[in-house]
């Protein structure tokens, strides 16, 4: 499985875009990336996933350039509830297992 | 739907003692897992299943046990509790296809003293 990097906190206000990035080195071409959220007390939720250049949802966008290497989530205009830690994992579609490195715990101030 | 959903919410075990944690989800899910969050640390994975009758390890299975008679249900046994053994657990359901979107149940508290 791929090892993940991401930083470990991240500040932010109320009405800003937040971009996450999390680095992936030796991904491998069968991996997908995906990001989850989760909030104090509870399980983490599934935000988004892709495999290459940009997929957007309802709630956030995910850039991944060519070399696959590292990718970004984009929360647009974030509110104080999205203060919650973001999990970027990597895996391949050959295997079921996901692996939780220690996420970024975003804050989002008034 | 109930989603995935957890019982109990918190439990405190004595050293020694065993008990398992239950998980349900009602979504016909083929995958089901279980994992361990220690305080301000990401999650680790205990175990897993693929579908009924089929269950594997994943990075900290010592100490637990796991069965999957059937496709809704995936009980997490403890065999005989240890003051490592104090978590939050919890259990994730999804589709085969789409392993990497898991549905994540409200978690089970456990102190063991």
């Amino acid at each position: 499985l791929a090892k993940t990097t991401q930083p470990i906190s991240m500040d932010s206000y109320e009405g800003q875009e937040v971009n996450i990035t999390c680095s992936h080195n030796n991904i491998a071409t069968n991996d997908y990336i995906t990001w989850y959220q989760q909030f104090p007390s509870q399980g983490p939720r599934f935000i988004i996933q892709g495999y290459k250049t940009k997929v957007t949802n309802e709630v956030a966008s995910l850039f991944i350039p060519a070399d696959r290497k590292s990718s970004t989530l984009s929360l647009p205009r974030v509110s104080l509830s999205d203060t919650a830690v973001y999990y970027c994992l990597v895996a391949g579609n050959a295997g079921n297992m996901l692996t939780f490195g220690g996420g970024t715990r975003l804050m989002v101030k008034p | 739907n109930a989603g995935v959903t957890q019982t109990p919410k918190f439990q405190v075990l004595k050293t020694g003692q065993s008990m398992t944690l239950q998980c349900a989800q009602d979504m016909n899910h083929e995958y089901m897992s279980w994992y361990r969050q220690d305080p301000g640390m990401g999650l680790r994975l205990i175990h897993y299943s693929v579908g009924a009758g089929i269950t594997d390890q994943g990075e900290v299975p010592n100490g637990y046990n796991v069965s999957r008679s059937t496709t809704e249900d995936f009980p997490l046994r403890l065999l005989s509790a240890a003051p490592s053994q104090t978590s939050v657990y919890f259990c994730a359901s999804s589709y085969n296809r789409s392993p990497y979107e898991q549905y994540f149940g409200p978690g089970t508290r456990l102190t063991v003293t």
